[in-house]
């Protein structure tokens, strides 16, 4: 399978504290983004790090690249309770098509 | 501003019964459009993408199809579902970029159909 995979499978932390989500891929990629998921609804765009980059900051959100190691990182800083959600790194390899990975489910608790 | 659509949000089937799944997308002209399916608690499987009117690309061999009769609309089908075809079915689509390094594929999503086959 191309799909690629995130750990930890689920990350449960309190407000206030950082929250650290883990990708891993296979193939080369022209850039990596990161999506979000609320329970029963839609995906959403957060942060696209492209190939030649290897840090990228918006918001509370800092995602790092390495394609080395064809890793990439998340972190959202002084996570809050709406943050709750799933979220997912997919790799765009230009294809006109996105692989995306298992996910990640986040719960943060007040 | 762009807008996609899905129908319908939930929907009940029986095994054996046809289906027919609709996303619309506003806003935009030639999107690339993508079906995926999510099983309960896990990652995306892509299931369907098309870059223009009558192509379709299939990423499984299954006993689900798709058309796109006009540029923004996308259907997911199948004559009989089976019990493994129940699974939230998600709608995508993403402005047409140029291949290579400097190209990007972000893709916005519609809310999602919940299907449930008994």
């Amino acid at each position: 399978s191309q799909q690629g995979e995130e750990d930890p499978q689920a990350l449960s932390i309190q407000e206030g504290e950082n929250a650290t989500m883990n990708c891993s891929y296979k193939t080369s990629i022209n850039n990596l983004q990161w999506y979000r998921q609320n329970s029963g609804r839609g995906l959403v765009h957060l942060i696209l790090i492209r190939s030649n980059e290897r840090e990228k900051h918006s918001g509370r959100l800092r995602v790092t690249l390495d394609t080395s190691k064809k890793s990439s990182s998340l972190l959202i800083t002084a996570s809050r309770a709406a943050d709750t959600a799933s979220y997912f790194c997919a790799t765009d390899a230009g294809f006109q098509k996105l692989v995306f990975g298992t996910g990640t489910r986040l719960l943060v608790s007040p | 501003s762009q807008t996609i659509h899905q129908w319908p949000a939930t929907l009940v089937q029986p095994v054996g019964s046809p289906l027919s799944l609709e996303c619309t997308v506003e806003g935009t002209s030639n999107p690339n459009l993508y079906w995926y399916r999510q099983a309960a608690g896990r990652g995306l499987q892509l299931l369907f993408y098309s870059v223009g009117i009558g192509q379709i690309s299939s990423e499984v061999p299954q006993n689900l199809s798709a058309s796109r009769p006009q540029d923004r609309q996308f259907i997911l089908s199948s004559k009989k579902l089976l019990l493994s075809d129940s699974g939230f079915y998600l709608c995508a689509w993403s402005a047409v970029r140029t291949s290579g390094p400097s190209s990007y594929n972000e893709q916005f999503f519609g809310p999602g159909t919940r299907l449930t086959v008994l």
